[in-house]
């Protein structure tokens, strides 16, 4: 089954607006990645926090994890149209190294 | 360029045809992974090989079969393809645990089942 469940399903913003994205997950987890998906494209990894961290950042973006709620969040901040994609969290659990993923937000950042 | 490369890219079977995907990355990687992304879903996993010589079963892995050829190399074969099978494949390599860099993805192959 699925590990992560991301929220919302579907966003639109303005261009320049943050946008927020939440991941839900089940169990204990190594690390918890974020990938974005352009239409038709494969994954780009985008950021890895690491169960021990509680918030990281990388230019435009910041991550949050929260191990007692099982829960990480996204931040895109000032949004360009080029952010349009699907952003997609993932865990990797303990004691394997397979990585589950959730069903993704979908972006539309509008000029 | 370094990365993934998925052979082929577009594929259309008839129901019970075999085929063989193809993978192979050059960074060195000792974990590979076969993953099927399905309309409006996430990416599930169908095999993984933690590294040279070793595979096992993830979320989905009845109907495929996988060969770690060498460490550079990872294949995916389904030898009776069913209508279900229509997704597209990506495969993807890392070190263990997705260390610093994360994974690593190939542009994925679309396949039809029809």
């Amino acid at each position: 089954s699925q590990q992560g469940e991301e929220d919302p399903q579907a966003l639109s913003i303005q261009e320049g607006e943050n946008a927020t994205m939440n991941c839900s997950y089940k169990t204990s987890i190594n690390n918890l990645q974020w990938y974005r998906q352009n239409s038709g494209r494969g994954l780009v990894h985008l950021i890895l926090i690491r169960s021990n961290e509680r918030e990281k950042h990388s230019g435009r973006l910041r991550v949050t994890l929260d191990t007692s709620k099982k829960s990480s969040s996204l931040l895109i901040t000032a949004s360009r149209a080029a952010d349009t994609a699907s952003y997609f969290c993932a865990t990797v659990l303990y004691n394997n190294n397979d990585m589950r993923f959730g069903a993704g937000t979908r972006l539309t950042v509008k000029p | 360029n370094a990365g993934v490369t998925q052979t082929p890219k577009f594929q259309v079977l008839k129901t019970g045809q075999s085929m063989t995907l193809q993978c192979a990355q050059d960074m060195n990687h000792n974990s590979m992974y076969w993953y099927r992304q399905d309309p409006g879903m996430g990416l599930r996993l169908i095999y993984y090989s933690a590294s040279e010589g070793t595979t096992d079963k993830g979320e989905v892995p009845n109907g495929y079969n996988v060969s770690r050829l060498n460490k550079r190399e990872f294949s995916l074969r389904l030898e009776s393809a069913a209508p279900s099978q229509t997704s597209v494949y990506f495969c993807a390599s890392s070190e263990w645990g997705g260390d610093a860099w994360g994974y690593t993805f190939g542009s994925g192959t679309r396949l039809t089942v029809v």
